[in-house]
């Protein structure tokens, strides 16, 4: 129950396209989706988050939607571009970020 | 405040041998946590400070595993006996009270021969 599921492994999209990343969940006590992008040698670090009081949120070029009754989110990215190539995760946490559980992780590569 | 520092960024050390991993957290933030990241994997949560108290713990974290934050600002993850299975990235991690926000390091890379 405390697993956050990630899909695709790896995703390889021109420059310009659109990246989409699918999370699902099964804990209905978490309260709190961020997503993190993790380059090499560095660590994650936040990129956009949505509570599940709301179904969308955008911010410049990414935007999740979240589906509570599916208990899925997913990540975004618009206009894709090279520097946007690295690893990203999900996650989800509950009781004000106690614990936060990550998915697997998606490699995202941007060809130019 | 630089944000999150952690030290060694990467350690070398023999099956057996004991190991220490620092972390020293944005200094406003009263949360404190360590990940244990393999390649190509999420991370995978270890432990948590609320200041200096130690308020969950994995059950990935086995008795040879130790952390500690004794002042509740910086923090160290000391590994006895290593393992190679103990091969991974450690990252640390901050966070103000009552926010969702994790500053994460860039890590400690344990390597175990």
């Amino acid at each position: 129950q405390q697993q956050v599921k990630q899909s695709p492994q790896s995703l390889i999209v021109q420059k310009g396209g659109i990246s989409i990343i699918n999370c699902a969940y099964e804990n209905t006590a978490f309260d709190y989706f961020p997503w993190y992008q993790q380059f090499p040698g560095k660590g994650p670090a936040l990129l956009i988050a949505i509570r599940p009081d709301v179904s969308e949120k955008k911010e410049g070029r990414f935007t999740i939607s979240f589906n509570k009754s599916a208990k899925q989110f997913s990540l975004h990215i618009m206009d894709s571009q090279p520097g946007d190539s690295a690893t990203y995760f999900c996650a989800a946490s509950n009781n004000y970020g106690q614990n936060f559980v990550f998915g697997p992780g998606t490699r995202l590569s941007v060809l130019p | 405040d630089t944000g999150v520092s952690q030290d060694p960024r990467h350690k070398i050390t023999k099956r057996g041998q004991n190991v220490t991993f620092r972390c020293d957290p944005i200094s406003e933030h009263n949360r404190l946590y360590w990940y244990r990241q393999t390649l190509g994997q999420g991370p995978e949560f270890l432990t948590y400070f609320q200041n200096e108290a130690q308020l969950e713990k994995s059950r990935l974290l086995s008795d040879r595993f130790s952390a500690e934050r004794p002042k509740g600002s910086f923090s160290t993850l000391e590994i006895q006996r290593t393992e190679q299975g103990d091969s991974a990235m450690y990252l640390c991690a901050s966070s103000p009270w009552g926010e969702h926000v994790l500053t994460f390091g860039a890590g400690s890379r344990l390597t175990v021969l």
